[in-house]
């Protein structure tokens, strides 16, 4: 049992490239997020999934697409890299929301320069 | 908008001091609040869930408080050791927008030997 697994797990971008970030959970979850973590900040929201075939934005979506064609893989696409996507990436997911807390993956370090 | 705040951003104590991590957040609206540990390079572990109806979770030598009505709620750990060191966050799931979880930025805690 892997838990979330993240590839890959660092990156330099050029700007205006673009990249897709994987993420894998084995534990049949039906809910997974993306967060990116900037330096001495919070997490913030990017894109959420309750389960295959839908996806919703969170709080920072701009800049970023995402998919859920299975339950366990949720990748997070980057178009146009910006410099302002410097950040460190994470997935997660949970089995519900409420009483069920979320499993982490170890987290994608992404540079745009 | 709900904001999480975690004082004080860093934190140093000998080895076997009992310490306490402070979390207030500004809506009470919440249907949960989660500790969540974070060390160096990898991804959050959880450590404690509270449900917005508790008042206070354990697990070993943690012990978690929550008053929703003062927008609190702390981290109590017992007879600290090195292992400790990490950064710790809190983070709070709103009660309507549910996918809305809201982080603090942490607070570094170093235990020294």
């Amino acid at each position: 049992n892997a838990g979330v697994t993240q590839t890959p797990k660092f990156r330099i971008l050029k700007i205006g490239q673009s990249m897709t970030l994987q993420c894998t959970q084995d534990m049949n979850h039906n809910y997974m997020y993306w967060y990116r973590q900037d330096p001495g900040m919070g997490l913030k929201l990017i894109y959420y999934s309750v389960g295959a075939g839908i996806t919703d934005k969170g709080e920072v979506p701009n800049g970023y697409n995402v998919s859920r064609s299975t339950t366990e893989d949720f990748p997070l696409r980057l178009e146009l890299a910006a410099p302002s996507q410097t950040s460190v990436y994470f997935c997660a997911s949970s089995y519900s929301r409420g009483l069920y807390e979320q499993y982490f993956g170890p987290g994608t370090r992404l540079t745009v320069t | 908008k709900q904001e999480v705040t975690q004082i004080p951003a860093a934190l140093s104590v000998p080895e076997g001091e009992n310490l306490v991590l402070n979390c207030s957040f500004t809506d009470s609206a919440i249907y949960n609040l989660q500790w969540f540990r974070q060390d160096p390079g990898k991804g959050l572990t959880s450590l404690l869930l509270i449900q917005s109806s508790q008042r206070e979770q354990t697990s070993g030598r943690l012990n978690a408080s929550l008053d929703k009505s003062s927008g609190r709620s702390t981290l109590y750990i017992a007879a600290s050791q090195p292992g400790d060191s990490a950064t710790y966050l809190c983070a709070v799931e709103p009660f309507v927008k549910w996918h809305d979880m809201r982080f603090g930025a942490g607070t570094r805690l170093t235990v020294k030997p």
